[in-house]
């Protein structure tokens, strides 16, 4: 089974509309992390955030927000007033302790193409 | 920039033929995971490492192997290379265990 589910393959937005980026996770442990990475055509990732099983505060970052909630098994992610700059393949991840040493799964991606 | 490098960042090669992919992690970092990112597909897991020691392992090839040296820098190795051995090749690592910060990728073109 899909340990991260990301069931949007590409989104296509205008310029200045938000837009959400669903992620959904499986895990049977109390203890794991969150990330969400940006993949630009450039090709690089960069991490955006990581977020721990125990805190389930949502977080903002300038356009970028973060909704974390356990109960749907979801760490959405949300751009605010969209860039064309946003224009990117974005992958949410999942990690748990295994041994003392962490398993990390990759969603599939999403595709983000914002348009002038 | 993650403080991650990779070398080379390009590399054109035949098939039957063998590469070393090199990774240094950031500094104090003693986690090295490999993945490999196939066109248009998401990130495939391969191996971690952690202070010089095998961790986990992915969806490795045979033909696929990693060792991880003393000064924690690591290599990936791939022999008998095929055409779907074409891919971008990321490496991360990590201080604490349940964190990644990845490496420009090494981008493998086999003809």
């Amino acid at each position: 089974a899909q340990k991260v589910t990301q069931a949007q393959t590409e989104i296509s937005v205008v310029e200045k509309e938000d837009v959400t980026l669903d992620c959904v996770y499986e895990t049977r442990d109390t203890t794991y992390y969150l990330f969400w990475y940006k993949q630009p055509p450039s090709g690089e990732l960069v991490f955006l955030i990581r977020r721990n099983s125990f805190d389930e505060q949502n977080e903002i970052s300038g356009r970028y927000s973060w909704n974390f909630q356990k109960s749907t098994s979801s760490f959405n992610f949300t751009i605010t007033a969209s860039q064309v700059v946003d224009s990117a393949v974005y992958f949410c991840a999942l990690s748990e302790a295994r041994n003392n040493f962490n398993k990390f799964y990759f969603g599939s991606g999403t595709k983000l193409n914002v348009k002038p | 920039d993650s403080g991650v490098t990779q070398t080379p960042k390009h590399l054109i090669t035949a098939t039957g033929q063998r590469v070393t992919l090199r990774c240094s992690p950031r500094s104090g970092d003693l986690s090295v995971y490999w993945y490999q990112q196939s066109l248009d597909q998401g990130l495939q897991f391969l191996i971690q490492y952690y202070n010089g020691e095998e961790r986990a392992k992915g969806n490795i090839l045979e033909r696929f192997s990693a060792q991880q040296f003393p000064d924690l820098h690591s290599e990936l190795n791939l022999s008998s290379l095929e055409l779907g051995d074409s891919a971008l090749y990321f490496c991360a690592s990590g201080r604490r265990n349940n964190e990644q910060f990845f490496g420009p990728g090494t981008r493998l073109t086999v003809l």
